[in-house]
């Protein structure tokens, strides 16, 4: 089964700090990865979708990469600011098991202005 | 246009009623996914829709769990006979393809189960 381990679980930074988010999964076998944040009370927005034969994809101040052989994906946030506080959560798509996506449990991040 | 509905957006329920969540995708809008977050833990994959067929139910925890689309548009999740351990946030997504395109979330349904 694939699982999906997010380093750290929760993460404080000071304002206009560049800061990385750290996800790991165990099979390398996967079909895509993409990272949400989700908000207190709310559903979750994608940020960014890593197909399995691209290695990063950028979108504004957020740079996401993906090292299949080893693993791991970082989401990598520029100039942080207070309206970046929330959870990030990465999820990848493994190949040959219907449409799940396994979740990890997410890194909670608060800038502090 | 509007993104992925969900209602009730918050549901109290006592110990063995059944319970009915609502997922309205964004139109258009083939697959149609049900998640669900309980408190601490991950995100966990319950069933998936392409279309009215749900070719993946392996998520569902048990068989008080069942979940319907019609119209290629409208889900519903219904829970028989709630447990405590439904209490949660049920997560409904849509996205355009197949397993290719992202996955847009609704707000979500939070259960507590009394």
């Amino acid at each position: 089964k694939q699982e999906v381990t997010q380093i750290p679980a929760a993460l404080s930074v000071p304002e206009g700090e560049n800061l990385v988010l750290n996800c790991s999964f165990t099979d390398s076998a996967i079909y895509n990865l993409q990272w949400f944040r989700q908000d207190p009370g709310k559903g979750l927005t994608s940020l960014l979708l890593i197909q399995s034969s691209q290695r990063e994809q950028t979108s504004g101040r957020l740079n996401a990469s993906l090292d299949k052989s080893s693993g791991r994906s970082t989401l990598y946030i520029a100039a942080s600011q207070p309206g970046d506080s929330a959870t990030y959560l990465c999820a990848v798509r493994r190949f040959f098991t219907g449409n799940q996506f396994y979740f990890g449990t997410g890194t909670s991040l608060t800038v502090i202005p | 246009g509007a993104g992925v509905s969900q209602s009730p957006s918050n549901k109290v329920t006592e110990k063995g009623k059944d319970v009915e969540l609502r997922c309205d995708p964004i139109s258009g809008h083939t697959a149609l996914y049900w998640y669900r977050q309980s408190l601490g833990q991950g995100l966990e994959f319950l069933i998936y829709f392409q279309g009215n067929s749900a070719p993946d139910k392996s998520g569902l925890p048990s068989d008080r769990f069942s979940a319907e689309r019609t119209g290629g548009s409208v889900s519903t999740l219904t829970i028989q006979r709630t447990q405590q351990e439904d209490s949660a946030v049920y997560l409904c997504a849509s996205s355009h393809y197949r397993g290719t395109d992202t996955q847009y979330f609704g707000p979500g349904t939070r259960l507590t189960v009394l």
